[in-house]
């Protein structure tokens, strides 16, 4: 089944211990993205990249990181996390031509206390 | 600057209803529109695609339209059930990149037995 997977689903922790939420894709797209959701403000673009070894800041960058050492994996890194980064991310992926769309993850629930 | 604008915010219906919610975009020249499917804190299910050159896409019991010169998408709902309560956000890539997803505020539907 084509899909983006996301781990974990649900995660609690603490204000500076770091942590990565990881992404991985098996339908040979080379863009992948990370969006946050927060109420009120929708979903804001954290990170994306357009292919192996090449990424870019969305909207909101401050605080993340990531890395796209293979097409399949696109994982998003917290340093040191903090409170205002209690959200639900979503990892995403599609053709760079875009002509079917959006695939999107099951989404990831992050606490941060 | 591409502003997604989706109308009504909530609805409440019956079941059985058909319903029409409204999604608008303020720069025409989009790539592509997608719809999306969001149950509470989880993921978001692509519904329909339609592309730049189509006028409609249909799924089952969903129809989707594309008036790119008024800036207007539609999403009809045939025969609403309680399974198709949830919250429906539709998208568009950033103008002249396929590199961002801008997304409504969404519609929250309710369909109540």
């Amino acid at each position: 089944e084509a899909q983006v997977t996301q781990n974990p689903r649900y995660l609690i922790t603490v204000t500076g211990k770091k942590l990565t939420v990881t992404c991985s894709q098996n339908m040979n797209h080379e863009y992948m993205s990370w969006y946050r959701q927060d109420p009120g403000l929708g979903l804001r673009q954290i990170y994306y990249s357009m292919n192996v070894e090449v990424t870019d800041k969305g909207d909101v960058p401050e605080g993340y990181k990531v890395s796209r050492k293979e097409k399949r994996n696109f994982p998003l890194i917290l340093e040191s996390p903090s409170p205002n980064q209690t959200s639900l991310y979503f990892c995403a992926s599609s053709f760079l031509q875009g002509d079917y769309g959006y695939t999107f993850g099951s989404g990831t629930r992050l606490t941060v206390v | 600057k591409q502003e997604v604008t989706q109308i009504p915010a909530a609805l409440s219906v019956p079941e059985g209803e058909n319903l029409v919610l409204n999604c608008s975009f303020t720069d025409s020249a989009i790539y592509n529109l997608q719809w999306f499917r969001q149950d509470p804190g989880k993921g978001l299910t692509s519904l329909l695609l339609i592309q730049s050159s189509q006028r409609e896409q249909t799924s089952g019991r969903l129809n989707a339209s594309l008036d790119k010169s008024s800036g207007r998408s539609t999403l009809y709902i045939a025969a609403s059930q309680p399974g198709d309560s949830a919250t429906y956000l539709c998208a568009v890539p950033l103008s002249g990149g396929y590199n961002k997803l801008i997304f409504g505020a969404g519609t929250r539907l309710a369909v109540h037995p």
